[in-house]
């Protein structure tokens, strides 16, 4: 199955300066990769994601950039706010695991104002 | 549009109840349900995949006896835990994709919080 890592495992940020979660995968076949965000108690929820096809993409303070020849993808947050305060997961899916994701660890984001 | 309603988002049982939690694609046809679990300050652990009509295929590790997984129609998808004891307490949280690709977001509901005592 797909071996799925996630850095760092704790991100604690000023708010306004920029976050950067790291996400390193197995399977070379893997064709989606989405970010997702959750909150204490609450479901995840899609914030941004990219196919195999594109190298990067944006919305507004959060990008997405994936490198498949080095099997990683990198979520970016701008201009951080104590609204972003939450863990966010990457979920590569597809390839040789027949349309599934595997969760990443989660990284737990703090944003101090 | 994509929203999943799951019910019932928290259950209180003693031990050796069975109980049942529906998933629901309220506004499209899920082709694919996903069942996780998901402890305390951990991340989701896929359970299951369910395709409408046709046996769930679960993850390894996973007792099919003890979580049955029923998906009828492309709308609804549902688990059951049977004789549910206090380690199967956790978070159960369902998911959904449309289309036939792999590469489709999940839609998830909001998760439903059983306590076993």
């Amino acid at each position: 199955g797909e071996n799925v890592e996630q850095h760092p495992s704790t991100l604690s940020v000023q708010e306004g300066d920029s976050a950067v979660i790291k996400c390193t995968y197995s399977d070379s076949a893997s064709n989606y990769f989405p970010w997702y965000k959750q909150e204490l108690g609450k479901r995840p929820q899609l914030i941004i994601d990219i196919r195999s096809n594109v190298g990067e993409k944006k919305d507004q303070r959060i990008a997405v950039t994936l490198n498949k020849t080095a099997k990683h993808f990198s979520l970016h947050i701008t201009e951080t706010q104590p609204e972003d305060s939450a863990v966010y997961f990457c979920a590569p899916h597809g390839g040789t695991n027949a349309g599934k994701s595997t969760f990443g660890d989660g990284t737990t984001l703090t944003v101090k104002p | 549009g994509a929203v999943v309603s799951q019910h019932p988002s928290w259950v209180i049982c003693k031990s050796g109840t069975s109980v049942k939690i529906e998933c629901r694609s309220l506004d499209f046809q899920a082709t694919t349900m996903f069942w996780y679990r998901q402890f305390p300050k951990q991340s989701l652990m896929l359970m299951a995949t369910s395709n409408e009509g046709s046996k769930a295929t679960y993850e390894q590790g996973v007792e099919k006896d003890k979580f049955l997984i029923n998906h009828a129609s492309l709308t609804l998808s549902t688990l059951t835990v049977t004789s549910a004891h206090p380690e199967d307490s956790s978070f159960y949280i369902c998911s959904a994709t449309t289309g036939t690709r792999s590469n489709q977001p999940q839609h998830f509901g909001d998760g439903t919080r059983l306590s076993i005592l």
